[in-house]
């Protein structure tokens, strides 16, 4: 599995945009590029995933650089709810296509 | 939304006995369901990928005759800890994704095991 790489921990103010960035100098021509996110003592939920273009959902934006080499995923407005674990994944599509979760970066939202 | 429902959510057992996880697909099918082992303050790790009537993949490490997976149906998973060992406590978390949808996949809430 193409290997990601995420900063450990981020902080970030309530009701202020947070970047959460991750590489991926690996991927595959094949590979989407997955978040997830997991609160505590819960399962992973999913957030948002993309193969080449940006992508917006109710939750979150995600940009992936032209080379693909990298990603950025994009709160608008973090609230106390979005303090998680968030995990940057490539996987091909396909319903029996493992995750593979790395160690994820940990994100802190101040009051 | 999709809804994958995992039971128990948290179970106490003594060492030497077995333990059994149901993990379910609410409102969808799906002939492939995950297997993943969490402890505190670590990462999720795959343990297996149960396949409906077939037999469960294991990752390399996993010792097939101690986590029992049965996949009866396209909407069932099931997980057993056999002789579980406190080495044994740990998050343990079933994924699916729908048969015949998208890429996204569901999660159940985890079920926290403790042996004691």
């Amino acid at each position: 599995d193409a290997k990601t790489t995420q900063p450990n921990s981020m902080e970030s103010n309530e009701e202020e945009p947070v970047h959460l960035p991750c590489n991926h100098s690996t991927i595959s021509g094949t590979d989407y590029i997955h978040w997830y996110r997991q609160l505590p003592s819960q399962g992973p939920e999913y957030v948002i995933h993309g193969l080449t273009s940006n992508v917006n959902n109710r939750m979150a934006s995600l940009a992936i650089a032209e080379d693909r080499k990298s990603s950025t995923l994009i709160l608008h407005r973090a609230t106390l709810r979005d303090a998680a674990v968030y995990y940057c994944i490539l996987c091909w599509t396909g319903a029996n296509s493992k995750l593979t979760f790395g160690k994820g970066i940990t994100l802190s939202v101040r009051p | 939304g999709a809804v994958v429902s995992q039971h128990p959510s948290r179970v106490i057992c003594k060492s030497g006995t077995s333990v059994k996880i149901e993990c379910r697909s609410l409102d969808f099918q799906a002939t492939t369901m995950f297997w993943y082992r969490q402890f505190p303050k670590q990462s999720l790790m795959l343990m297996a990928t149960s396949n409906e009537g077939s037999k469960a993949t294991y990752e390399q490490g996993v010792e097939k005759d101690k986590f029992l997976i049965n996949h009866a149906s396209l909407t069932l998973s099931t997980l057993t800890v056999t002789s579980a060992h406190p080495e044994d406590s740990s998050f343990y978390i079933c994924s699916a994704r729908d048969l015949w949808g998208g890429t996204e996949a569901f999660f159940g809430q985890g079920t926290r095991l403790t042996v004691v």
